[in-house]
């Protein structure tokens, strides 16, 4: 089954404890991504690669790092979470260059205590 | 001022209604618009895309766009209660691989009442 998964799902840290979102794709999408999203604001890009070892920033990259050492792999690092940093974070890749097509992958709920 | 701006709800209609969401947005570069679906504890899915102006059809679902309002629905006929989710606009100036992003809308609740 095509799809986008993210581990974990749900996560409880406290603030500045260094914590991976990991994220996963098989089709062989060539564009993924990081959002997050919060209640009033909508979905906000955080990050995004174009490609193995292409990353860029997005509207809120603060705070947050990538890296894309596979093509299926996009993991989130938060070097030291704060409390502002509690969300709903999705993972989403999309074939290049066609954009309408961007599958999400099922969130990760972080909350940063 | 956000860049897109839509009505959060919630929307509350009874079965078999027609359902009208909308969003307005001010950047006039925008001309790549999507409507994706949000079920509870779920990713966002696509659900109509449309390049432009102009009308897009599928099935029960139909995307309207007009450019010169700054201003796009999307139009539900004969809503059913699995049509209950939040619904998010996105728009965007150009293309993925030319370094665009999406911006979305905050997202319309919609309950259909059986």
């Amino acid at each position: 089954e095509a799809q986008v998964t993210q581990n974990p799902r749900y996560l409880i840290t406290v603030t500045g404890k260094k914590l991976t979102v990991t994220c996963s794709q098989n089709m062989n999408h060539e564009y993924m991504s990081w959002y997050r999203q919060d209640p009033g604001l909508g979905l906000r890009q955080i990050y995004y690669s174009m490609n193995v070892e292409v990353t860029d920033k997005g509207d809120v990259p603060e705070g947050y790092k990538v890296s894309r050492k596979e093509k299926r792999n996009f993991p989130l690092i938060l070097e030291s979470p704060s409390p502002n940093q509690t969300s709903l974070y999705f993972c989403a890749s999309s074939p290049y260059p066609i954009q309408e097509t961007q599958y999400f992958g099922p969130g990760t709920r972080l909350l940063v205590l | 001022q956000k860049e897109v701006e839509q009505d959060p709800g919630p929307l509350s209609v009874p079965e078999g209604a027609i359902v009208s969401l909308n969003c307005t947005y001010s950047n006039s570069a925008f001309q790549y618009f999507m409507w994706y679906r949000q079920y509870s504890r779920k990713g966002p899915e696509l659900l109509m895309y449309t390049y432009s102006s102009g009308n897009k059809e599928d099935g029960r679902f139909t995307a309207q766009v007009d450019k010169s309002s700054k201003y796009i629905s999307l139009f539900i006929r004969d809503s059913q209660p699995s049509d209950s989710a939040t619904y998010l606009c996105a728009m965007s100036a150009g293309a993925l691989s030319s370094g665009d992003k999406l911006t979305f809308g905050t997202g319309t609740r919609l309950a259909v009442r059986p």
